[in-house]
Formats: C-alpha cells, sequence, structure tokens
C-alpha cells in the first residue's frame, strides 16, 4: 500500500502569508495526486487534482505542484476564510489520504 | 447544482448491520462512479469503497472486504453500503463522494456509531 506523509501537521501563519504544506508519497506516484479543504463541520472540498490543476471556482492563490514522491500546496497569501485541515490523496494505486495538515492563524 | 444527500446512520450495536444511502441530484448519476469514505471522530480520512458508473467494478478497503457491500439503483439516482458485522473502529462519520480517482463532489456525511 502507498503511504501519504502529510507535514508539518500544524501550520500557524498570519494573514497575507505565503504558506507551503507538503506531501510526501512512500513510492513514486507520478502526479496521481488530489488536495482537499476541510472546514471545522464541513465535508472536504477538491482543490487541486492530477497534483497541479486548479478544482473549478477554487480561487486562484491556490496553487499545487510535484510529481513522483514530493508534492507542494501552495497559499499565496493566507485568508482568514482559509483556516482548516488540508488533505492530500494519491490515486496511482488504490485510494490513500494524508494524515492532514491543520492550518492556522497566527 | 450537484448535491448528495446520505441518510440511514445511527446507533447500532456491534455485530450487527446499517444501510447507508445517499441520492445524488443535479448531474446525470448513471455517468458517474461512486464512492464511500468515511472519517472517525477527530481522526483524518479513509476510503472505503468504490462502484463504476455501471456497477461492473467493485472495490473495496481491506478493513471492509467481506462486511460491506456497495450498490447502486441509477434509476433511483441513489447509491448504498450495506453494512454487516458492525465493529466500534467502523465508527465514523460516512461521506458519500463522486468520480473515479479523485473526488469532486461530497455529501454532508452520516453518522455511525457502534457501541452496546
Amino acid at each position: 500500500d502507498i503511504q501519504m506523509t502529510q507535514s508539518p501537521s500544524l501550520l500557524s501563519a498570519s494573514v497575507g502569508d505565503r504558506v507551503t504544506l507538503n506531501c510526501k508519497a512512500s513510492q513514486n506516484i507520478y502526479k496521481n495526486l488530489a488536495w482537499y479543504q476541510q472546514k471545522l463541520g464541513e465535508a472536504p472540498k477538491l482543490l487541486i487534482y492530477n497534483a497541479n490543476s486548479l478544482q473549478t471556482g477554487i480561487p486562484s492563490r491556490f496553487s499545487g505542484s510535484g510529481s513522483g514522491t514530493d508534492f507542494t500546496l501552495t497559499i499565496s497569501s493566507l485568508q482568514p476564510e482559509d483556516v482548516a485541515t488540508y488533505f492530500c490523496q494519491q490515486y496511482y494505486s488504490g485510494l490513500t489520504f494524508g494524515s492532514g495538515t491543520k492550518l492556522e492563524i497566527k | 447544482e450537484v448535491q448528495l444527500v446520505e441518510s440511514g446512520g445511527g446507533l447500532v450495536q456491534p455485530g450487527r448491520s446499517l444501510k447507508l444511502s445517499c441520492v445524488a441530484s443535479g448531474f446525470t448519476f448513471s455517468n458517474y462512479g461512486m464512492n464511500w469514505i468515511r472519517q472517525a471522530p477527530g481522526k483524518g480520512l479513509e476510503w472505503v469503497a468504490y462502484i463504476s458508473s455501471g456497477s461492473s467494478y467493485i472495490y473495496y478497503a481491506e478493513t471492509v472486504k467481506g462486511r460491506f457491500t456497495i450498490s447502486r439503483d441509477n434509476a433511483k439516482n441513489t447509491l448504498y453500503l450495506q453494512m454487516t458485522s458492525l465493529r466500534s473502529e467502523d465508527t465514523a462519520l460516512y461521506y458519500c463522494a463522486r468520480q473515479d480517482n479523485y473526488f469532486d463532489y461530497w455529501g454532508q456525511g452520516v453518522m455511525v456509531t457502534v457501541s452496546s
């Protein structure tokens, strides 16, 4: 099974900061990676698929990059409404999620 | 507008059964693969099961294989999850979600609590 490791588990940043969240796969998954945002009490929302494709309706401050085993979700200018937990998910072999990064405002 | 509405959750004793439903609207249900994904309280996400658009392909997580059955009725725009031999570790919020590989729309979830 492919394991997904996210870091850090908790991230505190200020409004307007550029924020980077990391996701590492235990083996090569090419670009078969998605990112989700889950706000408290809500269902997850798809942000990015195929590692760097922005889902329709998602603000352009969100971007994804990477391929192979190392991936990044970047928020170019953190907004208060971005407080959430972010999950990565691979779909190269089976379907597995990372354990999440909780993002809070400093 | 795409909508997915789950129902059928509740409190159930270990070893008993429960059947979840997910009614879809706002898109052509019969064109899409569908999934069940769960989230234990305060925990991360775990994919549970997948069914292809025409029910030809069905896959399960190892943790539920042999106990859970996913099915769908395209005439009723409804996805199902029959859960048997429930265990305490099955306690979670169960989401239905659209798509084959990544999940572009999710329901709000239905809570299943397995406890004596």
